[in-house]
Parts: structure tokens; sequence; C-alpha cells
């Protein structure tokens, strides 16, 4: 069973549209993360949700939007798509508290704007 | 901008021999470090990870060292295997109750046959 999931792998799509990547973790973690990762490998932390709650928010454009139906589940909408949204978007899911902080990566969408 | 390590670099070392990976971080109230492995078309993968309480922890051929004083870490890779080749990357979280992790840019790993 895959521990993080996101949905689709691939998305390729042209300038101005919008579209939902999803995300699903099976772990039972209460916090989940939205990551970038551009053409130079750099991560960048976007958005995190802890129970649902927003509790990251990064110097991110309003045209994305992150939604969290519940803990097992993080969505990221993306409005209005510029072609240096081009990247890598990873999902990442922690267990809140303990000695285990480590984050779980899902595999990534690769997003390309045309 | 926030930024652990600068740059990044490409190591590329003969499989068998051993590899040392450096990363330098950027907050002193960092007290959690992590090193991931990200593959071609996959996402990062936990490695090991470090408390700042300690200054090295070994797993199976890896090895994390800490050195507060400097703020470096780094990741040591016995007997280098082919598998070995990916990205690597440090991670660092500002301090124990918070849930924001600051990545490096990572260090390529070339694994020459």
């Amino acid at each position: 069973d895959t521990a993080v999931s996101q949905t689709p792998k691939y998305l390729v799509t042209q300038m101005g549209n919008d579209k939902s990547i999803k995300c699903e973790q099976n772990l039972g973690h209460d916090t989940m993360y939205w990551y970038k990762q551009d053409s130079k490998k750099f991560l960048k932390i976007m958005f995190s949700y802890n129970n649902k709650e927003l509790i990251i928010n990064e110097t991110v454009p309003n045209r994305f939007s992150p939604k969290s139906p519940d803990k097992a589940h993080l969505n990221l909408h993306i409005n209005s798509l510029e072609l240096g949204d081009s990247a890598v978007y990873f999902c990442a899911s922690r267990a809140a508290g303990g000695l285990k902080e480590t984050q779980y990566f899902g595999p990534g969408t690769r997003l390309l704007v045309l | 901008g926030e930024s652990v390590g600068l740059h990044l670099p490409t190591l590329s070392v003969q499989e068998g021999d051993n590899s040392i990976i450096n990363c330098a971080y950027s907050n002193s109230a960092s007290d959690y470090f992590i090193w991931y492995k990200q593959e071609s078309g996959k996402g990062p993968q936990f490695i090991i990870d470090i408390r700042s309480n300690m200054d090295k922890r070994q797993g199976q051929r890896v090895t994390v060292l800490l050195n507060k004083t400097v703020k470096h870490l780094s990741l040591q890779i016995a007997a280098t295997q082919p598998g070995d080749s990916a990205v690597y990357f440090c991670a660092e979280n500002l301090a124990s109750g918070t849930y924001k992790y600051i990545f490096g840019t990572g260090t390529r790993l070339k694994v020459l046959a």
C-alpha cells in the first residue's frame, strides 16, 4: 500500500487554466504539507495543515488554494495557471509530536504549463 | 531567502568508496535534522535523522554527523553502491513542536562503476 499518494502524476495544461492536485495519506498522520520543487531541485514549503487546520502558509500567490476535507487528504487547487507554476509538487505527511518527526513524501505531480 | 546550503553540487565517487555529503544549515535554533534521498522521478525518502543533543548517529551503511558550533551536517555513506546514485537533501526542523522544515538545495551523488 502506498503511504502517501498523489494524483495525477503528470499534468500538462495551458496557461490560464485552473487545475487541482490531490493527496491522500494512509499513515494516520495529523499533519500534511505541499512543497514545490523547481528545475534546480530546490524544495520549498508552500502550505501545511494540521488536523484540517492551516498552520503554515508561505509566501505563495493566492492563486494557490489548499483544502483539507479531512486529516488524511490535502488537495491543492491552482487558478489561472502561469508558466512559472511549472514544477514538481510534492505532498508530505508527518505524525504529530513524539520522537519521530520526519516527513513522508508522495511521488510528486509533474506540472507543465504551456 | 531561507536556505540550507546554497548550491547543488555533484559528488562523483567510485563504487565501493565512501561518500561524504555536506550541508550547512542556517538556524542555530534548529534541533532536529533529517537526510533524504531522492531518486530520479520519485519523492524524497527518509534516510536518517539526528537531534541536536547528539553529534553522531549511525544507521545501516550511513552515518550522520552534526557540528552545532559551525552549523554543519554531513552524511557518510560507506561502500557506496550504484543504487546510492541520487540527490541527497538535508533538512532542518526549526524547533521541536514546530511544523516547518527548511531544505537544502541538495547534492547529486554519482556512483562510477
